[in-house]
């Protein structure tokens, strides 16, 4: 049972443009939210999260959103730059969880 | 390197042979993840231990799977008689402790081991 969806398995956006990368959640008992970023034969590194007390939050190139009511969080990334191509995986935590709940990743590619 | 290390990082096996994967933590983290992601799949939770003890096996998928950390240090992921479904890349995550903040800001991975049964 996935808790975790990101419908949009890969992404092509042009350099400089906006990249958005979205990610569904079922699970009302998250409460925490992150993005990673993973490159070929790499661990996935942390990115970016989000409380479920904000609805927003921006680091640098790097925004999420949350829209609990909606179950939504997405990655705005802007500029885009080519060497954001990578695999992005959403990831939810809920208080009291020995793990994360990952969602199955959405590759992006940046084309300069 | 300070980072969390994984090996073999690519080991083919045939059906039926058991495997070991080892993880070495970042040296003073005391919480050991091992997670799978299977092609297509998400990263799948698999074991978590604390120190020595495993407080959470759920996500073992089945009897065949088995983990052990010695020294609160280093784990080894054990796979016996593999199968073909077990053909996934196996990662392992480490961290400090289960903070106050998300689990996942503290969370480091290796770059994973990738296993490939035949």
């Amino acid at each position: 049972d996935q808790q975790v969806k990101q419908n949009s398995p890969s992404l092509s956006v042009q350099e400089g443009r906006i990249s958005i990368l979205n990610c569904d959640y079922t699970n009302s008992m998250f409460d925490y939210f992150l993005w990673y970023k993973k490159y070929p034969a790499e661990g996935p590194t942390f990115l970016i999260s989000i409380s479920s007390i904000k609805d927003k939050n921006e680091d640098g190139r790097f925004t999420v959103f949350l829209n609990k009511s909606a179950k939504h969080l997405s990655l705005h990334i802007v500029p885009s730059q080519p060497g954001d191509s990578a695999v992005y995986f959403c990831a939810a935590d809920k208080t009291g969880a020995n793990n994360l709940f990952f969602g199955t990743g959405t590759r992006l590619t940046v084309i300069p | 390197g300070a980072g969390v290390s994984q090996s073999p990082s690519n080991k083919v096996t045939e059906k039926g042979k058991d495997v070991e994967l080892r993880c070495d933590p970042i040296s003073g983290h005391t919480a050991l993840y091992w997670y799978r992601q299977s092609l297509g799949q998400g990263l799948e939770f698999l074991i978590y231990f604390q120190g020595n003890s495993a407080p959470d096996k759920s996500g073992l998928p089945s009897d065949r799977f088995s983990a052990e950390r010695t020294g609160g240090s280093v784990s080894t992921l054990t796979i016996q008689r593999t199968q073909q479904e077990d053909s996934a890349v196996y990662l392992c995550a480490s961290s400090l402790a289960r903070g106050t903040t998300s689990l996942g800001d503290e969370q480091f991975f290796g770059p994973g081991t990738r296993l490939t049964v035949l």
